[in-house]
């Protein structure tokens, strides 16, 4: 079945980038996304990318995909002490209803201290 | 802005007892979703329902589980006889559809649940 990795735990100084690198098992993965939860509050989609590009860009995030190694990661430029949450990387695929389910990884831990 | 709601933030029941997890979709929103995390690993996907039945469950959803929209706004999980296993994170998600295969789901802020 689908597996997603990524390590649990990240911390970077305020004003530096932030790379959090995921891991998926599943070729046939259409989307990959980035969930961001903030402490106490549910998972918020973050952005995705579809699985025939390479990179996005979205303000401060950047996300990069090689799909060749399955890789998947997020760069956060100028971190604040706002980003400081937990990041789900997922995949889906589209499933036989139609609907597109993502599987999730365990959540890096960001901390931005001062 | 709307949001996913879910109550209790927190339940503890016994081993054995029946739970009753309630979610508030948003409003226009027609597909919802149960995932659960149990405390250090995955978030894993239990069930999705549309159109008042299940579209898609996991092995995890067995008939322990149930769900339902008993009226027009609330969306429940109920676990008949709880296991300590179940002691978990559970988010409700909706979304709005599946047009272009691309699914923001919305989630709620989550129950924590522990079986005693």
């Amino acid at each position: 079945g689908e597996d997603v990795e990524q390590s649990l735990f990240l911390s970077v100084r305020e004003g530096d980038s932030s790379v959090i690198n995921c891991t998926y098992t599943d070729s046939s993965s259409t989307y990959l996304y980035w969930y961001k939860q903030e402490p106490g509050a549910g998972l918020q989609l973050l952005t995705y990318i579809f699985s025939n590009m390479d990179m996005k860009q979205d303000q401060r995030l950047t996300v990069l995909l090689n799909k060749k190694d399955k890789h998947l990661s997020l760069r956060i430029a100028d971190t604040q002490t706002g980003d400081s949450a937990i990041y789900f990387c997922a995949e889906s695929m589209e499933l036989s209803g139609g609907s597109y389910i993502p599987t999730f990884g365990r959540g890096t831990s960001l901390i931005v201290h001062p | 802005e709307p949001e996913v709601t879910q109550t209790p933030s927190h339940q503890v029941t016994q081993m054995g007892q029946e739970v009753i997890l309630r979610c508030v979709p948003i409003s226009n929103h027609l597909y919802f979703y149960w995932y659960r995390q149990i405390l250090g690993q995955k978030v894993e996907f239990l069930v999705s329902f549309y159109n008042n039945e299940i579209s898609e469950k996991s092995e995890i959803f067995d008939d322990q589980f149930s769900v339902e929209r008993p009226d027009g706004s609330n969306f429940t999980l109920k676990i008949r006889s709880t296991k300590l296993e179940d002691s978990a994170m559970y988010f409700c998600a909706s979304s709005e559809d599946l047009a272009g295969g691309y699914n923001e789901q919305f989630f709620g802020p989550g129950t924590r649940l522990t079986v005693l």
